[in-house]
């Protein structure tokens, strides 16, 4: 398996602008989580899907921010309309149960201008 | 609630200094316990991990032992070396909930 693929790998974008981040997980893999990274939060855990279900979406920031997992290989993560303050490296990760290992995809840096 | 504590950073040594970083955890229940390293420009990989108390996880020489009376999982390396400099996030989980992490340390080894 190629492990958890995400894209793009940077993402550049106005102020505005609407911005789709797309994660491709481990194929048999039952949960998917998004993480947001910045240097003055740490690493935050936007929401996470068990079989292509929203568990906790809790972590969310606001209502510009919307995830969907529409099957077991696919999840998208949408900022509309983005901020500047979104600037941050955006991660997925996926596991086959609760206490297994997490594994992470490169990650998305996006810059919002 | 699920939590886990680390030391915060940076951590700054010289080669072939010996390293700890310390995480405590609360929990309830019995977790699982992880160490986690992100090198810079990656996403985090999983460096070592123990399922239950008296266990040790190890791996490229570093080391941690999930010790229950004291709720820790320390991690040490006897060696370091350049190319360890990461950052390094102790996390736990449990069968009822998502992977809790830490907020990660910085570790910086100089030559």
């Amino acid at each position: 398996d190629a492990g958890v693929i995400q894209s793009p790998r940077h993402e550049v974008t106005e102020m505005g602008q609407e911005v789709t981040l797309r994660c491709k997980p481990i194929s048999g893999h039952d949960y998917l989580f998004w993480y947001r990274q910045t240097m003055m939060r740490g690493l935050e855990l936007l929401i996470y899907f068990n079989n292509n279900v929203p568990i906790d979406d809790s972590g969310m920031p606001e209502d510009r921010f919307s995830a969907k997992m529409p099957n077991a290989s696919f999840s998208t993560l949408k900022i509309q309309p983005s901020e500047p303050r979104d600037s941050a490296v955006y991660f997925c990760a996926s596991t086959f149960g609760l206490r297994t290992e997490a594994f992470f995809g490169q990650g998305t840096r996006l810059t919002v201008v | 609630g699920n939590s886990v504590t680390q030391m915060e950073g940076p951590v700054t040594l010289s080669e072939e200094a010996f390293l700890t970083i310390n995480c405590t955890y609360t929990a309830t229940g019995y977790p699982s316990l992880f160490w986690y390293v992100q090198y810079p420009g990656e996403g985090l990989q999983l460096l070592l991990k123990a399922t239950k108390a008296d266990d040790k996880g190890s791996n490229k020489g570093f080391e941690a032992t999930y010790r229950k009376e004291t709720t820790s999982f320390h991690l040490e390396k006897g060696s370091v070396q350049v190319s360890d400099s990461a950052v390094y996030f102790c996390a736990l989980s449990l069968n009822t909930d998502k992977l809790i992490f830490g907020t990660g340390t910085r570790l910086q080894v100089f030559p």
